[in-house]
């Protein structure tokens, strides 16, 4: 069973500042998903990570895939209470996807 | 734009209850997933199917959960003799191919308690 663990697990900050959040593993993936839920729906997609050592920008968020494609970290700039949400990754393997638990990050005005 | 689609909303059963879950997914995707998410707690992968055959599945996915496309739109999940335990959302996805930047895409849920 491949395990993604995600860090912090709750993150509370203030509208403006920036924060980063892990998602690690002891696995290599083929690729790496982030995933973004809000309260009673499915989560949506934000970006994958394939080749290890890949960043990629979505606007304030920057993603970024570990050298061994076993851990990936998201950063978020100057945070706005509309980034409020559960940030999932997901590990890509053969045949499954397997999510962590989730990082539930708030953002205060 | 396409989605994936989940029947009921939410579902509500009795104990030892079979219940069957129902999704359609995008049309021409090919890999279908059903994942749970208990009240609070993590998104949890039971069971991956492709080509009309499961591919993968987890330990969650025991004997009383079964998976089935019976007519080539629907993909269902069916729970034999339903637990409390079983209380969760359930979530259907879809994707074109099990593929390094291919996205799954996830219908509204199931919310299923039983009682």
């Amino acid at each position: 069973t491949q395990l993604l663990e995600q860090s912090p697990q709750f993150l509370s900050i203030q509208e403006g500042e920036n924060l980063t959040v892990y998602c690690n593993s002891s696995s290599v993936f083929s690729s790496l998903q982030w995933y973004r839920q809000e309260p009673g729906e499915g989560p949506v997609l934000l970006v994958t990570v394939v080749t290890g050592g890949e960043v990629k920008k979505l606007k304030r968020l920057t993603f970024q895939f570990g050298d061994a494609r076993k851990d990936s970290s998201l950063h978020i700039t100057a945070a706005q209470p509309g980034d409020t949400g559960l940030y999932l990754c997901a590990g890509v393997g053969n045949n499954d996807m397997r999510f962590g638990a989730g990082t539930r990050l708030t953002v205060k005005p | 734009e396409p989605e994936v689609t989940q029947t009921p909303s939410h579902q509500v059963t009795q104990m030892g209850q079979e219940v069957i879950l129902r999704c359609v997914p995008i049309s021409n995707h090919l890999y279908f997933y059903w994942y749970r998410q208990i009240l609070g707690q993590k998104v949890e992968f039971l069971v991956s199917f492709y080509n009309n055959e499961i591919s993968e599945k987890s330990e969650i996915f025991d004997d009383q959960f079964s998976v089935e496309r019976p007519d080539g739109s629907n993909f269902t999940l069916k729970i034999r003799s339903t637990k409390l335990e079983d209380s969760a959302m359930y979530f259907c996805a879809s994707s074109p191919l099990v593929r390094k930047n291919t996205e799954a895409f996830f219908g509204q849920g199931t919310r299923l308690t039983v009682v």
